[in-house]
């Protein structure tokens, strides 16, 4: 069974920091991994989707990168503001598991002005 | 396109009522899921839909819970009879084979 992990589950920072969210999954039979932020109270908001296949996904400030083989995913955002102040997920979609997304426990983020 | 649509946004009701939240999947998006957010356990997955047609439910808490997908625009999470532990966020999202996955902005549910 695919399981995913992130650390840290919590992380404050200043603002204008560079900083590195971490996912872990077991099962390295995936088709793709998607991060999401979810702001308090609302909705997943989808930020980057890596196929398989591609080893980075890059949005603006963000760059998400995928280790298939090792079983891991960094989001790197550049120069934080508050605005990206919100809990942040990893999710991976399992071959041989339908369409079905494995999520981890989400890494909440605070950057403070 | 509008997203992922789920209505209604807030409900609130008694223990015992029956309560239903509907969604609207994007449009050409083959596949639909429901899934339940609480503090406790995070997210979960409750049930999902390939081409209108459940494909595992395994997470469905109970009876009590059920969910049809009656065409392809259109899907109803049903609880009958609604208990106070049901209190939670509960999120659609739609998505195709080859894409990820897009949620709607949920339906905050409090039984009291």
């Amino acid at each position: 069974k695919q399981e995913v992990t992130q650390i840290p589950a919590a992380l404050s920072v200043p603002e204008g920091e560079n900083l590195v969210l971490n996912c872990s999954f077991t099962d390295s039979a995936i088709y793709n991994l998607q991060w999401f932020r979810q702001d308090p109270g609302k909705g997943l908001t989808s930020l980057l989707l890596i196929q398989s296949s591609q080893r980075e996904q890059t949005s603006g400030r963000l760059n998400a990168s995928l280790d298939k083989s090792s079983g891991r995913s960094t989001l790197y955002i550049a120069a934080s503001q508050p605005g990206d102040s919100a809990t942040y997920l990893c999710a991976v979609r399992v071959i041989n598991a339908g369409n079905m997304l494995t999520f981890g426990g989400g890494t909440r983020l605070m950057v403070k002005p | 396109d509008a997203g992922v649509i789920q209505s209604p946004r807030h409900e609130v009701t008694e223990m015992g009522q029956e309560v239903t939240l509907r969604c609207k999947p994007i449009s050409g998006h083959d596949y639909l899921f429901w899934y339940r957010q609480t503090m406790m356990r995070g997210l979960e997955l409750l049930i999902y839909f390939n081409n209108n047609v459940p494909i595992d439910d395994s997470g469905m808490p109970e009876d009590r819970f059920s969910a049809k997908m009656p065409n392809a625009s259109f899907s109803t999470l049903k609880i009958q009879p609604s208990e106070p532990r049901d209190s939670a966020v509960y999120f659609c999202a739609s998505s195709t084979s080859n894409y990820g996955y897009t949620f709607g902005s949920g339906t905050r549910l409090t039984v009291v």
